[in-house]
């Protein structure tokens, strides 16, 4: 079973969309959760990131952890075109410069018109 | 901020030769970096963590010798591939992380190696 399990999609949407993308995860150390996002033959570009279990909204994404299900999403609001990328979730047992990051293998969303 | 830059953004190589690849923290100072690999649709691969003026960790399956790393200062770090080989050939994403930005990773815009 790998540690982190993201459906890979893809995920297609219409414009303005509420688009639901989720990850689980075996390993209950890991604290510190993050949604990374992925255009084609780009690094992944950082949107979110949580502490422990509850919400945080920004702009159009709010994301959710729910440690007692070990079970993360992320919500986008009104999705546009421009959303279509790769999702990635990641997932760290604790902070520090040297933590390493367990990523999820990404779901590819498209927005269409 | 926080921008993280490759060079080069892709590279063509024959096979045996070694290529180099440098990642560098713009604005900011990096006391680790890390080296992924990313294959088609695949997510991202961690292959070593790098603090700056010490050895690299490599994760286990990679070969220290055949990736070699250097950290050394807090704004660069390279990636040599050693006697490339087709094999070799993937997406290759650096990220940085400064101790004074918490666990936040920045990620370079990746590098595409193909080998020939």
């Amino acid at each position: 079973q790998k540690e982190v399990e993201q459906d890979p999609g893809p995920l297609s949407v219409p414009e303005g969309a509420i688009v639901s993308l989720n990850c689980t995860y075996s390993n209950s150390a890991f604290q510190y959760f993050m949604w990374y996002r992925q255009y084609s033959r780009k690094g992944p570009e950082l949107l979110m990131y949580t502490y422990s279990s509850g919400n945080k909204e920004d702009g159009r994404f709010t994301a959710q952890v729910d440690k007692s299900s070990k079970y993360i999403s992320l919500f986008i609001r009104d999705s546009q075109p421009s959303d279509s990328a790769t999702y990635l979730c990641a997932m760290s047992p604790y902070t520090g410069t040297a933590s390493k990051l367990t990523f999820g293998t990404g779901t590819r969303l498209q927005v269409t018109l | 901020g926080a921008v993280v830059s490759q060079h080069p953004s892709w590279v063509i190589c024959k096979s045996g030769t070694s290529v180099k690849i440098e990642c560098r923290s713009l604005d900011f100072q990096a006391t680790t970096m890390f080296w992924y690999r990313q294959f088609p649709k695949k997510s991202l691969m961690l292959m070593a963590t790098s603090n700056e003026g010490s050895k690299a960790t490599y994760e286990q399956g990679v070969e220290k010798d055949k990736f070699l790393i250097n950290h050394a200062s807090l704004t660069l770090s390279t990636l040599t591939v050693t006697s490339a080989h087709p094999e070799d050939s993937s997406f290759y994403i650096c990220s940085a992380r400064a101790g004074g930005r918490g666990y936040e990773q920045y990620f370079g815009p990746g590098t595409r190696l193909t080998v020939t």
